[in-house]
């Protein structure tokens, strides 16, 4: 268990609908990032934030948008969904600064999104 | 643009034999981390080991080790006794230092296979 938790699990839904992927980083952990694992693209990396603010965008669609909350857990909003946006959406969390650690991200167990 | 390789999309080990993954890598920086994610068939993201690019000693973890060749730029990933919960996707990743891009770029992945 790397402490990283996401909410749900599974996720299934029609095209054109909008989900939310939540998120809950290990504790003191200040920066939570996003990536899409799907069989053509492989892992990719969405966004990341530190401590409330945005840090570094990959490549993440326009209809994608996240938000990282004071208590620092995250939301990946995922809106006009369409049948390619089917994959499994990791979130990992990193050590603050200082800690030595502070590059390795340790991944939650990721939520499976279909859509049909 | 850091790229991540890995040349071997499957490979097969009797139990107990060691195995070999290879990877290689493209940066222009001097200052990097590189890891070793395995990805069972739960889909957890679970981190293996993580090298160091300024230290020259190779990690290990247990019966997981690296050979790192900075200047080849090659970074293989050695398990010794192989055991039957080692068969997963093993993941090569690298991450600029920190202060800069934050993301780590994955590999495409290596299966691996344990058989009996």
């Amino acid at each position: 268990d790397s402490g990283v938790t996401q909410t749900p699990k599974h996720l299934i839904t029609a095209t054109g609908q909008r989900v939310t992927l939540r998120c809950s980083p290990r504790s003191g952990d200040l920066s939570v990032y996003w990536y899409q694992q799907s069989l053509d693209q492989g892992l990719q990396f969405l966004i990341q934030y530190y401590n409330g603010e945005e840090r570094a965008k990959g490549n993440i669609l326009e209809r994608f948008s996240a938000q990282q909350f004071p208590d620092l857990h995250s939301e990946l909003n995922l809106s006009s969904l369409e049948l390619g946006d089917s994959a499994l959406y990791f979130c990992a969390s990193s050590p603050r600064p200082g800690t030595g650690t502070q590059e390795t991200q340790y991944f939650g167990p990721g939520t499976r999104l279909l859509v049909l | 643009a850091q790229t991540v390789t890995q040349s071997q999309p499957e490979m097969s080990v009797q139990e107990a034999e060691t195995v070999t993954l290879s990877c290689t890598y493209d940066t222009s920086e001097s200052d990097y981390y590189l890891f070793w994610y395995k990805q069972p068939p739960s889909r957890q993201m679970i981190l293996v080991i993580r090298q160091e690019a300024y230290k020259q000693q190779n990690a290990t973890e247990n019966r997981f080790s690296v050979n790192f060749q900075k200047v080849a730029k090659s970074f293989s990933l050695k398990i010794s006794d192989s055991q039957l919960g080692d068969a997963a996707m093993y993941f090569c990743a690298y991450r600029s230092a920190w202060g800069r891009d934050d993301k780590i770029i994955f590999g495409k992945g290596t299966r691996l296979h344990i058989l009996p």
